[in-house]
């Protein structure tokens, strides 16, 4: 497709559960990033991702929290034994990687509920 | 910390124009200023974003004051469509590729 796609659009997990959330990147995008959204806040940053190398993780709340880009291409954010407070919408971020002067464009989210 | 201030709310009529203004009074002289909207149930979208002259697309308009203390967003023609959650963002030249966003603005059109 044209835009950044992520999977799945709704997860609900039982509280201890691991999840796992994929992004989809725009073709021959180098930048990944992944913020977490809570109801009715901005966005806040997880995790940077240029190419496969992981360059910036100071936004993953817990270790519970882990990222991969391993081919440089497709993401996956895991959470392990998940939490209510872990229950937000997950974004997926990506640009060409080409300096400040790009935009960023977005997935639509996953909305992790955890029960 | 955060690096802008921007009202909660406002409404507007449609078919005016929607005047959405910032604050960034600590901003250096590397960092740009970015608008973002998000409307409801989606991922934020990119509307514009300059240094320090006034840039146009066929979304908005951006004006910025002399001194970069501030900034207006201006919707021309406001639709019902254009109702979201407006960002103003501030961001380095180099070095932080991050978006730090804020709370926003919540923007409601009106018939």
């Amino acid at each position: 497709g044209a835009g950044v796609s992520q999977s799945p659009r709704y997860k609900v997990a039982k509280r201890g559960q691991d999840v796992a959330l994929r992004c989809d990147p725009i073709s021959g995008h180098v930048s990944l990033f992944w913020y977490q959204q809570a109801l009715g806040q901005g966005p806040e940053f997880l995790t940077y991702f240029q190419n496969e190398a992981q360059l910036d993780k100071s936004g993953l709340p817990s270790d519970r929290f882990f990222a991969e880009r391993p081919e440089g291409s497709v993401s996956t954010l895991k959470i392990q034994r998940t939490q209510q407070e872990d229950s937000a919408v997950y974004l997926c971020a990506t640009d060409t990687g080409r300096g400040l002067n790009t935009e960023a464009f977005f997935g639509q989210g996953t909305r992790l509920t955890v029960v | 910390d955060a690096k802008t201030t921007q009202p909660p709310s406002m409404d507007c009529a449609e078919g005016r124009a929607a005047n959405l203004p910032c604050n960034h009074s600590t901003i250096s002289g590397n960092e740009y200023v970015y608008w973002y909207r998000q409307i409801h149930s989606q991922g934020p979208q990119y509307i514009i974003h300059g240094l320090k002259n006034n840039e146009t697309n066929e979304m908005a308009s951006l004006i910025i004051t002399e001194d970069r203390k501030s900034s207006t967003l201006i919707l021309p023609h406001a639709t019902l469509r254009d109702t979201a959650v407006y960002y103003c963002i501030v961001r380095p030249y180099k070095g932080d590729y991050k978006l730090s966003f804020g709370a926003g603005t919540t923007v409601t059109v009106r018939a």
